[in-house]
């Protein structure tokens, strides 16, 4: 069974671009989930979509913005890159909202010049 | 609000010594939950364990034991006779409350480096 994959796997854009990255859940998963990760720091929640609704929303600025298609895979986006959004952005399926047993991609790790 | 805190940034060991990851954890929920997460280099977070806040019973697999103590809001990780391929970055992460289950809060997470 394949598992979460992300594409690209890796992304260079230059400040002020826009940048979309992409992520197809586990087959019957219906959860996705975006999390950062700077260098050298843990995760950090972006997004969480459930059936296609936005169910949760972290700490991020209005440049950041998701959306998840009818098949259940998402795609997230920033809008006017900074040279502090270059990071692995994880994607993260799981069957039930609760994320209980949440499966990760390998994720987008993006450079911004 | 959440917060994990995993006080060890680097652990360097040398195989077969055993070694122990430290986790605290801060939440106000009675309901949480509890993981242990493992990054090696190809950056895809590997999951190692799950545990319920009503679930205290240590947990053994294989040489990975787990420590779950709420009196001290900790969740230990230990790794015994440890082994190169054991090498890579290692997050702790809770999630909690009715509405919070979705987010995972990740601890800085602690790099463990096993020498042949």
């Amino acid at each position: 069974d394949a598992g979460v994959t992300q594409s690209p796997t890796h992304l260079i854009k230059t400040r002020g671009q826009h940048v979309t990255l992409r992520c197809s859940p586990i087959s019957g998963h219906k959860s996705v989930s975006w999390y950062q990760q700077v260098l050298g720091q843990g995760p950090q929640f972006i997004f969480q979509y459930y059936e296609k609704e936005e169910r949760g929303r972290g700490n991020f600025p209005d440049r950041f913005s998701a959306r998840q298609f009818p098949n259940y895979s998402s795609e997230l986006n920033v809008n006017a890159l900074l040279l502090g959004d270059s990071a692995l952005y994880l994607c993260a399926s799981s069957r039930t909202l609760d994320n209980t047993e949440a499966f990760f991609g390998q994720g987008t790790r993006l450079t911004v010049v | 609000a959440q917060k994990v805190t995993q006080a060890q940034t680097e652990i360097s060991v040398v195989e077969k010594e055993d070694v122990t990851l430290d986790c605290v954890y801060e939440t106000r929920d009675t309901t949480y939950y509890l993981f242990w997460y493992k990054q090696p280099p190809s950056g895809e977070l590997v999951f190692l364990i799950r545990r319920n806040s009503f679930d205290e019973q240590n947990e053994i697999s294989g040489r990975y034991s787990w420590n779950f103590q709420k009196s001290t809001s900790s969740f230990n990780f230990t790794i015994t006779a440890s082994q190169v391929v054991d090498s890579a970055v290692y997050f702790c992460a809770l999630s909690a409350g009715w509405l919070g289950y979705g987010k995972l809060t990740f601890g800085q997470g602690t790099i463990l480096t096993v020498h042949p």
